[in-house]
C-alpha cells in the first residue's frame, strides 16, 4: 500500500509570499495529481506528472521520480489561493492515495 | 453535461436506515472512482469501476457498503443499516481512459449525516 506524506499540515503566509507544499509517497506509482479542495467546494485537479515539471499561471509542479517526492509551489501567493492542497498517487492498481491535504492561509 | 455530477448534495439519514449516493460521470469517461472524506481529513479510497466492472473494492469500509455501476455509465453507492461513522463527504470521480495516467474530474461530493 502506497504511504502518501504531505507536509506542512497547515500553512499560514502573507500575500505575495513564495509557497511550497511538499509530498512524499512510498512505491512507484503511475501518476501523481495535485487537487485544490475549497471549503464546502468540490475538489479541482490542478495538475497530473509523471515526470518533471509543470506549470500553470502562478502554480508550479515537480516531480523527482527516483526520489519519490513531489512539490507545489505558488508564486505571488494571494488570498484566493487559500484552500487544502492533496496530493494524490497513483499506483498500477488505479486506485488512488490521498494525503491528508495541506490547509493554505493566505493573508492580506 | 459538463462535469461529474453527484446527488443529492447533502442527506440526512437517521442511523439505521439505508441510503443511495448517485454519480453521474463525464459521457464516455471509462474509469469511475468512490472516495469517502471524513471532516478534516483526505479523501480515502472506496472502489474502482472500469466501465461496468468492478475491478477493485478493497476500500469498501464493511458489507454494508455497495456499489454498482450496471450500464458503465451511471453508478451508485449505497450504504445499508447507517451507522454514525459513515457521516463523510462521498466523492466521486471519473477520467476518460483506464489507465493510470489519465486526468481525475471530480464531483462536487455528497455529505450524508447520519444522526
Amino acid at each position: 500500500k502506497n504511504e502518501v506524506e504531505q507536509s506542512p499540515q497547515n500553512l499560514t503566509a502573507q500575500e505575495g509570499e513564495f509557497i511550497t507544499i511538499n509530498c512524499s509517497y512510498s512505491v512507484g506509482i503511475s501518476a501523481l495529481h495535485w487537487l485544490q479542495q475549497h471549503p464546502g467546494g468540490g475538489i479541482v485537479s490542478l495538475f497530473m506528472l509523471s515526470s518533471g515539471k509543470k506549470k500553470h499561471g502562478r502554480l508550479i509542479a515537480t516531480i523527482n521520480i527516483q526520489e519519490k517526492h513531489s512539490s507545489l509551489h505558488i508564486t505571488a501567493s494571494h488570498p484566493r489561493d487559500s484552500a487544502v492542497y492533496i496530493c494524490a498517487a497513483r499506483g498500477g492498481a488505479d486506485g488512488l492515495t490521498f494525503g491528508k491535504g495541506t490547509h493554505l492561509i493566505i493573508q492580506p | 453535461g459538463a462535469g461529474v455530477s453527484q446527488s443529492p448534495r447533502y442527506k440526512v439519514a437517521k442511523r439505521g436506515q439505508d441510503v443511495a449516493l448517485r454519480c453521474d460521470p463525464i459521457s464516455g469517461h471509462v474509469s469511475l472512482f468512490w472516495y469517502q472524506q471524513a471532516l478534516g481529513q483526505g479523501p480515502e479510497f472506496l472502489t474502482y469501476f472500469q466501465n461496468e466492472a468492478q475491478l477493485d473494492k478493497s476500500g469498501l469500509p464493511s458489507d454494508r457498503f455497495f456499489a454498482e455501476r450496471p450500464e458503465g455509465s451511471v453508478s451508485t453507492l449505497k450504504i445499508q443499516r447507517t451507522q454514525q461513522e459513515d457521516s463523510a463527504v462521498y466523492l466521486c470521480a471519473s477520467s476518460p481512459l483506464g489507465q493510470g495516467n489519465s486526468p481525475l474530474h471530480f464531483g462536487n461530493g455528497t455529505r450524508l449525516t447520519v444522526t
